[in-house]
């Protein structure tokens, strides 16, 4: 069955340091990947997308992803964090069964300190 | 920027009261979707249509859970009988192809 593991519920970081959030997922057929961004009391606004070609993505306000077939995981990652950041990250696959379905992970909140 | 509309962005409803919430797709996506999420975080899928066809559902949609997805009117999303379980935040997405589109949201209180 299709999953998306989240290892980290909460992440703190500085301002100005570099960010990974992990994603693993499980899939058997291609698996269309995703980073969507949470802010309080908001819907999901998308950062980023995979669904094949160079496996590293990249999204908006600087955000990147990676991509690895072998680890099956698709990471989350900034140079330098903002206060700005500081929200829920949601990393989803999403099938072509059922219209796309999306399948989401538990989140990780993001607090980026002074 | 998703150009998915969902009102009322907040609802307060009674125990054993009606629900509705609606969503306006993005224009021309012909896949809609709800979702429920929950204070944990967790998402769970409720349904979804493709051009106004239910395409998929959960059982506890079948049971106090209805939507529908006319044409040329806002989709929508109705709890029968509110419990304070149903108390989450209600996620209408679209979507043409692998992408989806997230709205901000219904957030339902059931006191």
């Amino acid at each position: 069955a299709q999953s998306v593991t989240q290892p980290d519920a909460r992440v703190t970081v500085s301002e100005g340091a570099s960010l990974q959030l992990r994603c693993k997922y499980s899939y058997s057929a291609t698996p269309y990947l995703f980073w969507y961004v949470q802010y309080p009391r908001q819907g999901l606004q998308l950062l980023l997308k995979y669904y094949s070609g160079d496996p590293v993505v990249q999204g908006v306000n600087s955000f990147e992803a990676e991509f690895s077939k072998s680890n099956s995981s698709f990471h989350l990652q900034k140079a330098s964090v903002h206060w700005s950041d500081s929200a829920v990250y949601f990393c989803a696959l999403s099938m072509r069964a059922g219209g796309y379905k999306v399948v989401f992970g538990s989140g990780t909140r993001l607090l980026v300190s002074p | 920027n998703s150009k998915v509309i969902q009102t009322p962005r907040y609802l307060v409803k009674g125990q054993g009261q009606k629900a509705k919430m609606r969503c306006i797709p993005e224009k021309g996506h012909p896949v809609v979707f709800w979702y429920q999420q929950n204070k944990n975080n967790e998402f769970k899928f409720l349904i979804n249509f493709q051009n106004q066809e239910v395409l998929q559902q959960i059982d506890m949609t079948e049971k106090r859970f209805s939507a529908e997805c006319p044409s040329n009117s806002p989709c929508s999303l109705e709890i029968q009988s509110s419990e304070a379980g149903d108390s989450a935040l209600y996620l209408c997405a679209s979507s043409r192809g692998m992408e989806v589109f997230f709205g901000k949201g219904t957030r339902l209180t059931v006191v």
